[in-house]
């Protein structure tokens, strides 16, 4: 199994909201991710836990609220958030930190916020 | 500060040969990756150099030139398929400690 599955592919929320975006891998990596892409623009680096920790924050709002209960899943809780943060989040993941050239990535979930 | 270089498009026909260029500034370098995105997609990891050379596979080739800051990716016997955006990346040692940074992307449009 080489994919990163990602739930829900499609999702709109009104500011008030609260939603989670989840992610799932099996291929036994230790390092998971969270990027940000905006139409046109390339993937931006939100966070990064490695062996379940979180070892990167990249001065996220804290509207965005990550979690990682187990090696296998990622998720990220979504809080008050703005029309700007609309855009297609992914999560991703790689054998370790320290062996990340190869992310594994899955196919998002574009989010707006109306 | 670190920085990564791409053309923001680049349009070719079915069987041609087209050469995307990546020249990157970092305080670091490991290596040079390439990542392929469809409209709508996931980025696909394509390559990584790591040392100077060509790196094949299949269709694709990678090159890179440490001493000039310099890769490229050469897709041959082009298919529409390949319409796709290419990214550049890099590790971050300034910013994301060591995690990977994208190029802006070159959208590669493939004609009939």
């Amino acid at each position: 199994d080489t994919e990163v599955t990602q739930t829900p592919k499609h999702l709109v929320m009104g500011m008030t909201n609260k939603k989670s975006l989840k992610c799932e891998q099996h291929m036994g990596h230790r390092a998971m991710y969270w990027y940000k892409q905006k139409a046109k623009k390339p993937p931006e680096l939100m966070f990064v836990y490695s062996y379940e920790k979180l070892s990167i924050n990249e001065s996220v709002p804290s509207r965005f609220s990550p979690e990682c209960p187990n090696s296998s899943l990622l998720n990220l809780h979504l809080h008050a958030l703005q029309p700007e943060d609309s855009a297609l989040y992914l999560c991703a993941s790689s054998q370790d930190m320290g062996v990340n050239e190869k992310l594994f990535f899955g196919s998002g979930t574009q989010l707006s916020v109306l | 500060g670190q920085s990564l270089e791409q053309p923001s498009e680049v349009t070719a026909v079915e069987g041609a040969i087209v050469q995307i260029n990546c020249t990157y500034q970092t305080s670091g370098f490991y290596g040079l990756s390439w990542y392929q995105q469809h409209d709508g997609g996931a980025p696909t990891f394509l390559s990584y150099n790591a040392l100077d050379g060509l790196e094949e596979t299949g269709r694709f080739s990678s090159f890179l030139s440490r001493s000039d800051s310099y890769g490229y990716l050469l897709l041959q016997e082009l298919q529409m398929k390949d319409s796709a955006s290419y990214f550049c990346a890099v590790r971050d040692f300034e910013g994301s400690q060591g995690n990977l940074i994208f190029g802006k992307g070159t959208k590669l449009s493939v004609k009939p």
